[in-house]
């Protein structure tokens, strides 16, 4: 079965410090990885997604991630943060399904702090 | 931009009642989804939907929960007697082939 830890349940950084979220996936086959963001009271919004190629993958509002296959990591990363960016952030995993991934398995969250 | 819709946003029940939860998916999308997440914890899949018929369920999704497509537009979750544990926040999603799911902004579903 599929499944997705993140390991860190709260995680508190500066402003304008650098920021990396962690994400372990387990998958049987090559897997669909992506990152959502969820402010307070909110729905899912996708940073950023990893089908295949490219293994950096570059998302919305200055966020990359990189997939290790070697590693079943796919962490999430952030040069400057922004007072803005604290959130609910949740990483997925899915399986193909129809040319995209179907039903998503999401990992319990990492929920960022933006110290001023 | 398009987006998905959701309505109610909030609904509040007495247990045992039956609710059904509405999504207007993306008019040009054809795989729809259910997830729901009770408060403080992640997300869950409950179901997709694919050419009028459940492509794929969890073990969530039992006997008290059924979905339908019941015109071109609207996507619908009903629960037939809900439960305490029910509550929780309810999103729907949709997608196209190759594409990540967008999600709806959600429906919390309070069963008291």
């Amino acid at each position: 079965a599929q499944s997705v830890t993140q390991p860190d349940i709260h995680i508190t950084v500066s402003e304008g410090a650098s920021l990396e979220l962690r994400c372990n996936y387990s998958y049987g086959a090559t897997p669909y990885l992506f990152w959502y963001v969820q402010s307070p009271g909110q729905g899912l919004q996708l940073l950023l997604k990893y089908f295949s190629g490219d293994t950096l993958v570059q998302g919305i509002k200055g966020f990359e991630a990189e997939f290790k296959r070697s590693q079943s990591s796919f962490n999430l990363r952030k040069p400057s943060v922004h007072w803005s960016d604290a959130a609910e952030y949740f990483c997925a995993v899915g399986g193909y399904s129809g040319g995209g991934a179907d039903g998503l398995t999401f990992g319990k969250g990492t929920h960022l702090i933006i110290q001023p | 931009e398009p987006e998905v819709t959701q309505t109610p946003s909030h609904q509040v029940t007495q247990m045992g009642q039956e609710v059904i939860l509405r999504c207007v998916p993306i008019s040009n999308h054809l795989y729809f989804y259910w997830y729901r997440q009770i408060l403080g914890q992640k997300v869950e899949f409950l179901v997709s939907f694919y050419n009028n018929e459940i492509s794929e369920k969890s073990e969530i999704f039992d006997d008290q929960f059924s979905v339908e497509r019941p015109d071109g537009s609207n996507f619908t979750l009903k629960i037939r007697s809900t439960k305490l544990e029910d509550s929780a926040m309810y999103f729907c999603a949709s997608r196209r082939g190759e594409a990540y799911q967008f999600f709806g902004p959600g429906t919390r579903l309070t069963v008291l």
